[in-house]
């Protein structure tokens, strides 16, 4: 079946430093991809997503590029701060799931001032 | 505060027992998804509701249904819990059950904590 594979965590890092979280989908066709971030005892808030292939997609200094070619939505941000702690989510959706989201296993992000 | 609401926080019970789980969808939304979190699965899609019809079905086990109702709440019931039930149940909306546009965000609530002992 389809799936979305992330890198392992946690990952740990200083203020400011540079985040790349990667991410890789199976689906065939053009699904949608997201990001989807877990802050301590909260639900999951969607960061940012993209719809097709090369779209970008941005929000909070975060940024994703739909990468067809290589089945990839990796997540970077330039420099993170303390309160990007939190666990995040690659996910997709198939055109024809109806909204199905699949997850992938999420990474622990811990940054330290 | 993403307007979902789900009910109870916490919930404990024993092996065997039947739970409900409720779901409150953010005002104007007509689908609803479930999801379960669990340290060993992950975030799994379990079942999703749209305008009170069942629309798609995930890795749900036949000892759980759901249902959602003419008021567009929605409801999990687990029954004959076993240990390994015991995970994170998350509730989301959307306006539609489809995604592309901003009107297909799925939002989630804060979820349910179920341990079985």
């Amino acid at each position: 079946g389809n799936s979305v594979t992330q890198m392992e965590g946690p990952v740990t890092l200083s203020e400011e430093a540079f985040l790349t979280i990667n991410c890789t989908y199976t689906a065939t066709g053009y699904p949608s991809l997201f990001w989807y971030v877990q802050y301590p005892g909260e639900g999951l808030q969607l960061l940012l997503k993209a719809t097709k292939a090369d779209d970008k997609g941005s929000n909070k200094g975060f940024e994703a590029t739909y990468r067809k070619e290589t089945t990839s939505f990796h997540l970077e941000k330039g420099s993170v701060q303390v309160s990007d702690s939190a666990v995040y989510f690659c996910a997709q959706e198939e055109g024809t799931s109806y909204g199905k989201l699949t997850f992938g296993q999420g990474t622990i992000l811990t940054v330290h001032p | 505060d993403s307007g979902v609401t789900q009910t109870p926080k916490h919930l404990i019970t024993a092996t065997g027992q039947r739970v409900t789980l409720r779901c409150s969808p953010r005002s104007g939304d007509l689908s609803v998804y479930w999801y379960q979190q669990s340290l060993d699965q992950g975030l799994q899609f379990l079942i999703q509701y749209y305008n009170g019809e069942e629309r798609a079905k995930g890795n749900i086990l036949e000892r759980f249904s759901a249902q959602q109702f003419p008021d567009l709440h929605s409801e999990l019931n687990l029954s004959s819990l076993e240990l390994g039930d015991s995970a994170l149940y998350f509730c989301a909306s959307s306006l539609r059950p489809s995604s592309g546009g901003l009107d297909y965000e799925q939002y989630f609530g804060p979820g349910t904590r179920l341990t079985v002992t």
